[in-house]
C-alpha cells in the first residue's frame, strides 16, 4: 500500500462535459505525475507537477489540465470530454522529479465517458 | 514512444525463480531502468530500479548487463500472488528542465502456476 490516494475510484460522465480527479501525494513528495492508461495498454504520460507548477507533459491536447496545491495534492481536469477519453487515470507521486527517484501510483480513476 | 522491448508473455512454477528479460539498446547513459508490476487494473507497484550496478531488495533482484542494453528482473521464488504484468521502464526526460517521466510498453504478462 502507498500513501497515494485517488478520487473519486469511478465515475460516468457524458460527451462534451468535464470532470476534475484528485490524487493525494505521499507525505514529503513534492512531484506528481498524471497517466492515462486505456485498456489493454500501459499508461501513458499526461503531465508532471512540481512544487506547483507544470514540469513537463506528454502528448495530450490542451483541454487537459492541471493544478496543484500547496500541500502537493493535485488535480487533473479534462474539458470537453470525447469517448476515448475512457481509462483509468493514475497519479504518481515522487520525493524529486530526479530520473533515480521512485514514484508511487495511487490505486487511480476509472473514467467512463458515454 | 517506448524504449523497451519485452517478451509478451511468461509462465513460472511457483516456488522456482522467474527470471524476466527486456532489452533497452538505446538507453542513454544517465537514464534509470525502472521495473513495475500491475495486477489487474490496480495502479502498478514499484519494483525496483538501477543505473548500471545490480540490485537487489527485498522484492525483487536487477541484473542490469555491462553495456547497459539489457537488464533482467529476477523475482527468487515465485508465488501465486506475483502474477501480473510486468513493466520494464527507462525514465527519461521530458524535455523541460528537472522533469521526467515514466515510459510504459506493453510489459510482461507473468503467469505463476501451482
Amino acid at each position: 500500500e502507498t500513501g497515494v490516494t485517488q478520487s473519486p475510484t469511478h465515475l460516468i460522465k457524458t460527451r462534451g462535459q468535464q470532470v476534475t480527479l484528485r490524487c493525494s501525494s505521499q507525505s514529503g513528495h513534492n512531484t506528481v505525475s498524471w497517466y492515462q492508461q486505456a485498456l489493454g495498454q500501459g499508461p501513458q504520460f499526461i503531465f508532471q507537477y512540481y512544487r506547483e507548477e507544470e514540469n513537463g507533459r506528454g502528448n495530450f491536447p490542451p483541454r487537459f489540465s492541471g493544478l496543484q496545491f500547496p500541500n502537493y495534492s493535485s488535480e487533473l481536469n479534462v474539458n470537453a470530454l470525447e469517448l476515448d477519453d475512457s481509462a483509468l487515470y493514475l497519479c504518481a507521486s515522487s520525493l524529486s522529479p530526479a530520473r533515480n527517484t521512485e514514484a508511487f501510483f495511487g490505486q487511480g480513476t476509472r473514467l467512463t465517458v458515454v | 514512444d517506448a524504449k523497451t522491448t519485452q517478451p509478451t508473455s511468461m509462465d513460472c512454477a511457483e516456488g522456482r525463480a522467474a527470471n524476466l528479460p527486456c532489452n533497452h539498446s538505446t538507453i542513454s547513459g544517465n537514464e534509470y531502468v525502472y521495473w513495475y508490476r500491475q495486477i489487474h487494473s490496480q495502479g502498478p507497484q514499484y519494483i525496483i530500479h538501477g543505473l548500471k550496478n545490480n540490485e537487489t531488495n527485498e522484492m525483487a533482484s536487477l541484473i542490469i548487463t555491462e553495456d547497459r542494453k539489457s537488464s533482467t528482473l529476477i523475482l527468487p521464488h515465485a508465488t501465486l500472488r506475483d502474477t501480473a504484468v510486468y513493466y520494464c521502464i527507462v525514465r527519461v526526460a521530458t524535455g523541460t528542465g528537472t522533469a521526467s517521466k515514466l515510459t510504459f510498453g506493453t510489459g510482461t504478462r507473468l503467469q505463476v502456476t501451482l
